[in-house]
């Protein structure tokens, strides 16, 4: 799976927008990008996983570079709750491939 | 069950004895994953298993360290003659090999600590 860079730690105001940013510039045509966050002493959790086209769920919007080098999460109005370490993930989810792998991920600290 | 169920949450040995940790994962779910973190630390990969066959024990530290699942359902990862750097959380995941194939459900694990 393709290395994923990520900054090691960001702040945002509650209630404004995090956006987190990550370069995947080695990503294949064939890996997703995943994200996961991982809030204090918590197993990581799913947030949202794409591939070309920008997606939405319930909890965050993720948009991905038409050239796919690169991809910003957003939280759209960040609580304190958000504050986790959130994880990009370039993933092959085809044929036999299985495993995640997590790098040192970003540090989002809501303040209030 | 609804998620991923993780037993016990807690667990404190003493140096050189033996714990089984427990993992239930979401039902129909055919792969699960241990992973384990140290204190700080990222997650490091142990084992992955489709069903009750194992295909990948790359990530087990040392022969000390082994897992089974039974009946495509409960996976127990036995750590034999623990040592003191064994203390971590061990975390279990479990996924569909479905549309969303990475997107894995976490428990929330066993807090290992072995004095």
């Amino acid at each position: 799976d393709a290395k994923t860079t990520q900054p090691p730690s960001m702040d945002c105001a509650e209630g404004r927008a995090a956006n987190l940013p990550c370069n995947h510039s080695t990503i294949s045509g064939n890996e997703y990008v995943y994200w996961y966050r991982q809030i204090h002493s918590q197993g990581p959790q799913y947030i949202i996983h794409g591939l070309k086209n920008n997606e939405t769920n319930e909890m965050a919007s993720l948009i991905i570079t038409e050239d796919r080098k690169s991809s910003t999460l957003i939280l759209p109005h960040a609580t304190l709750r958000d504050t986790a370490v959130y994880y990009c993930i370039a993933f092959n989810s085809g044929g036999s491939n299985y495993k995640l792998t997590f790098g040192k991920g970003t540090l989002l600290t809501v303040n209030p | 069950g609804a998620g991923v169920s993780q037993s016990p949450s807690n667990k404190v040995t003493e140096k050189g004895k033996d714990v089984e940790l427990r993992c239930d994962p979401i039902s129909g779910h055919t792969a699960l994953y241990w992973y384990r973190q140290s204190l700080g630390q990222g997650l490091e990969f142990l084992i992955y298993f489709q069903g009750n066959s194992a295909p990948d024990k790359s990530g087990l530290p040392s022969d000390r360290f082994s897992a089974e699942r039974t009946g495509g359902s409960v996976s127990t990862l036995t750590i034999q003659r623990t040592q003191q750097e064994d203390s971590a959380v061990y975390l279990c995941a479990s996924s569909s090999q479905g549309a969303i194939k990475g997107g894995y459900t976490f428990g929330s694990g066993t807090r290992l600590t072995v004095v």
